[in-house]
């Protein structure tokens, strides 16, 4: 099964900071990975697909970049509603998650 | 635009099975598109991804889990059910189901319904 690992675990930053959330797989998955915001209680929200497609309605201040093994999410400028957890999924076998980022005021 | 919809009891005795059904509103489980998955969020940690289904009744499992856990399909009421066996304090969770096509993400997901496993 191919693993994947986030890091940082948590992260505290303040709002207009830029912040960068790391997720690297245990073999290459090509670009089949993509990013989801989770807040308390609610189902998670795709961000980004295929690495660095962002979807619909998505603000802009997000972005992703990555291929085979390495990827990121950048958050430009954090605004008040962009503290959640963060999280990376591959979708080149079955769709396991990374281990979360929880991003803190 | 399609809906789906957890259901099933939220408490479940250590040991027994433990029962969910996602309804499908805007769409049709037979759709060959679509894979639909049952993932769970436990206390403190992050999502886990349990397994998911085709229209066909194929059904792929997270190792982890496989030996406890059946995914199946009502095509007639156009919903899949999940079932988890001899749970533990474990297995207490929100469970979400949510569908894919192949290679996409997870783009639409049900509300998600807490099940709590506890005598």
């Amino acid at each position: 099964d191919i693993q994947l690992t986030q890091s940082p675990s948590f992260l505290s930053a303040s709002v207009g900071d830029r912040v960068t959330i790391t997720c690297r797989a245990s073999q290459g998955i090509s670009t089949y990975l993509a990013w989801y915001q989770q807040t308390a209680g609610k189902a998670p929200k795709v961000l980004i697909s295929a690495a660095s497609t962002l979807q619909s309605g998505v603000p802009p201040r997000f972005s992703g970049s990555g291929s085979g093994t390495e990827f990121t999410l950048t958050i430009s400028s954090l605004q008040p509603e962009d503290f959640a957890t963060y999280y990376c999924q591959q979708l080149n076998s079955y769709p396991n998650f990374g281990q979360g980022t929880k991003l803190e005021i | 635009q399609v809906q789906l919809q957890e259901s099933g009891p939220g408490l479940v005795k250590p040991s027994q099975t433990l029962s969910l059904t996602c309804t499908v509103s805007g769409d049709s489980v037979r759709t060959a598109s679509y894979f639909w998955n049952w993932i769970r969020h436990r206390p403190g940690q992050g999502l886990e991804w349990i397994g998911y289904i085709y229209h066909s009744g194929s059904a792929y499992y997270n190792a982890s889990l496989k030996s406890r856990v059946n995914i199946s399909v009502d095509t007639s009421k156009n919903l899949f059910s999940l079932k988890v066996y001899s749970v533990t304090a474990a297995d207490t969770a929100v469970y979400f189901c949510a569908r894919m096509r192949p290679l996409q993400p997870l783009e639409t997901w049900g509300q998600g319904v807490l099940v709590t496993v506890s005598s």
